[in-house]
């Protein structure tokens, strides 16, 4: 079964800081991976998604990923963080049975500190 | 292109009753995925749609139910409401060939 775990259910950076958002997943096939974003009240908004082309996936909002097989990790990261990133991040496996099932993380709460 | 839509977006039960969502999907697009977020168990899966048919179904008692007409929109019923179905609904849709899905506002609903 996929499973991921996402390190950390917290994370705090100041403004304009490095963002790191950790993302290690179990599939016994390279998966699709995924990154979601979730603001309050609202649904989830793909980030980012790998899909076994290259293994730096460059996504919306300046958010970038970069699988590692080696390490099965499949981190977040933005350089420079901004007030309008903080929310909940979600990285997610998706089923290799051909359909369409996520397997999502326990998800990272971003706060950025000003 | 207009997004996923659910609808009612907020909804008040009582134990013992039973309610019914509704997801529109992108236009097209003709898989429909329910998710079920609530704080102490996260994002779970609950059941996939493709082309009428549930093509998949996490692991969740007969009382979660759903189904897709012709026009890829799907609703799910929730039967005999226990409090723990107190919740965050999610809907995305994708055009099932294992692309992007997209999801919908949710719907909220509180069981009292």
């Amino acid at each position: 079964a996929q499973s991921v775990t996402q390190l950390g259910s917290h994370v705090s950076v100041s403004e304009g800081a490095l963002v790191l958002l950790r993302c290690n997943y179990s599939s016994s096939v390279p998966p699709y991976l995924f990154w979601y974003v979730q603001y309050p009240n609202q649904g989830l908004q793909l980030l980012l998604k790998y899909t076994s082309a290259a293994t730096l996936v460059k996504g919306i909002n300046g958010f970038e990923a970069e699988f590692k097989k080696s390490e099965t990790s499949f981190h977040l990261t933005k350089p420079s963080a901004h007030m309008s990133d903080a929310a909940e991040y979600f990285c997610a496996v998706s089923d290799t049975g051909g359909n369409e099932k996520l397997t999502f993380g326990t998800g990272t709460r971003l706060t950025i500190i000003p | 292109k207009a997004g996923v839509t659910q609808t009612p977006r907020y909804l008040i039960k009582t134990r013992g009753q039973q309610v019914t969502l509704s997801c529109s999907p992108i236009s097209g697009h003709r898989s429909v995925s329910w998710y079920q977020q609530t704080p102490g168990q996260g994002l779970q899966f609950l059941f996939e749609y493709f082309s009428e048919t549930q093509r998949n179904k996490g692991n969740f008692p007969g009382r979660f139910s759903g189904r897709q007409f012709s026009n890829s929109r799907s609703e799910m019923n929730v039967s005999t409401l226990e409090l723990g179905d107190s919740a965050l609904y999610l809907c995305a849709s994708s055009n099932g060939d294992m692309e992007t899905q997209y999801f919908g506002p949710g719907t909220r609903l509180l069981v009292l």
